[in-house]
């Protein structure tokens, strides 16, 4: 099965830098990346995914990075606000709907204003 | 975006007593859902992926009878934890993927609180 590793499990910056979250994964056939976001006490909301035709996307201030080969994929977040406190998990999966999503371990990110 | 609503979103209940909870799919037909286990500041555990009209399929070391899962149509499948013990406090969600959807992304429950006293 996959197995997806996420680093680090807590990290802290100061307001305006950049947040960078990294996971790796196992499964050679896994082709859908995203990246949830969540608030304590909420369900897990979409910010960004990717797929493994792409290697890079971007949205505003997040951006989302993918290398097939070495199996790697990272969550890039520029200019950073104190409402991005909060924790964000990865995911791995194949696209197709009756797939399971596996999640990373989680990173807790604090902004401090 | 797509509608799943899960319900009770807060249960306390004593320990041997079974919970129900309920995961619905509003706005689309859903004939996968996922059910996952979270505990405080960890990941998502996925338990059991919950098929429609037919058994579900547990994660290894998800005991079966302990969580009984039902999909009785395309749009809700729920959870019954039997005999439920202080140990199976947590936080459930559900969670499911639109059918033929483009995005392949994954919505999700508002989660369940399982407090057992």
């Amino acid at each position: 099965g996959e197995n997806v590793e996420q680093h680090p499990s807590t990290l802290s910056v100061q307001e305006g830098d950049s947040a960078v979250i990294k996971c790796t994964y196992s499964d050679s056939a896994s082709n859908y990346f995203p990246w949830y976001k969540q608030e304590l006490g909420k369900r897990p909301q979409l910010i960004i995914d990717i797929r493994s035709n792409v290697g890079e996307k971007k949205d505003q201030r997040i951006a989302v990075t993918l290398n097939k080969t070495a199996k790697h994929f990272s969550l890039h977040i520029t200019e950073t606000q104190p409402e991005d406190s909060a924790v964000y998990f990865c995911a791995a999966s194949r696209a197709n709907t009756g797939n399971q999503f596996y999640f990373g371990t989680g990173t807790s990110l604090t902004v401090i204003p | 975006g797509a509608v799943v609503s899960q319900h009770p979103s807060w249960v306390i209940c004593k320990s041997g007593t079974s919970v129900k909870i309920e995961c619905r799919s509003l706005d689309f037909q859903a004939t996968t859902m996922f059910w996952y286990r979270q505990f405080p500041k960890q990941s998502l555990m996925l338990m059991a992926t919950s098929n429609e009209g037919s058994k579900a399929t547990y994660e290894q070391g998800v005991e079966k009878d302990k969580f009984l899962i039902n999909h009785a149509s395309l749009t809700l499948s729920t959870l019954t934890v039997t005999s439920a013990h202080p140990e199976d406090s947590s936080f459930y969600i559900c969670s499911a993927r639109v059918e033929g959807g483009s995005t392949g992304e994954l919505f999700f429950g508002e989660g369940s609180r399982l407090t057992v006293l």
